[in-house]
């Protein structure tokens, strides 16, 4: 079953704007990661946090999770039109019948205009 | 270092014909997993094989699909006797190993059945 869940389902913005993307998930979790995908091509990953992280960044990325409250939030800064894409928050379980399968949400549509 | 392949990009395929979708890992790489991507939606774990194994389907129809994951080759999924259901696009990732490694994704073969 799909544990991760977007939240929007869909952001527009201007260039140079921040934008925040949150995923909520449901059970206890090895690790999260976060994936973009452009229209019609295939899933680029992005950033990897495990489970006894807090935060991590890597260029214009900032992750953070919360185990407690069972959520992440992917953070883009000073956006730019080649950042229109879905972003996708996957899940790696701790306990789940499917012991290696990643968990995807239905994703976040980010739109960033010029 | 050549990423994930996947051949064809694009197939397209009679209700009842079967469908060949093929996917080279990373080099290195010797974990394979395949998602299946309806449109509007997040990616659906189908099957993760190691080499010569596969060690869960548990996101697999029980019918008309299969995987494999030869000694030498590419891994295959097979669907027979596709149907319009079986439209989608299929992606196929790869890792180093299993818990709390990246999952690094191919382009997707994106399969319509007319």
């Amino acid at each position: 079953s799909q544990q991760g869940e977007e939240d929007p389902q869909a952001l527009s913005i201007q260039e140079g704007e921040n934008a925040t993307m949150n995923c909520s998930y449901k059970t206890s979790i090895n690790n999260l990661q976060w994936y973009r995908q452009n229209s019609g091509r295939g899933l680029v990953h992005l950033i990897l946090i495990r489970s006894n992280e807090r935060e991590k960044h890597s260029g214009r990325l900032r992750v953070t999770l919360d185990t407690s409250k069972k959520s992440s939030s992917l953070l883009i800064t000073a956006s730019r039109a080649a950042d229109t894409a879905s972003y996708f928050c996957a899940t790696d379980p701790t306990v789940s019948n499917s012991g290696y399968a990643l968990n995807f949400g239905k994703g976040t549509s980010l739109l960033v205009t010029p | 270092n050549a990423g994930v392949m996947q051949n064809p990009r694009h197939l397209v395929r009679r209700r009842g014909q079967e469908a060949r979708l093929r996917c080279s890992p990373m080099k290195g790489h010797s974990h394979v997993y395949w998602y299946r991507q309806l449109p509007e939606e997040g990616l659906k774990f189908m099957v993760y094989l190691q080499k010569e194994n596969i060690i869960d389907e548990s996101g697999m129809p029980k019918e008309r699909f299969s995987a494999e994951f030869p000694k030498e080759g590419p891994s295959i999924l097979r669907i027979q006797q596709v149907v319009r259901g079986d439209s989608a696009a299929y992606f196929c990732a790869s890792s180093l190993g299993t818990a709390s490694y990246e999952q690094y994704f191919g382009p997707g073969t994106r399969l319509t059945v007319t």
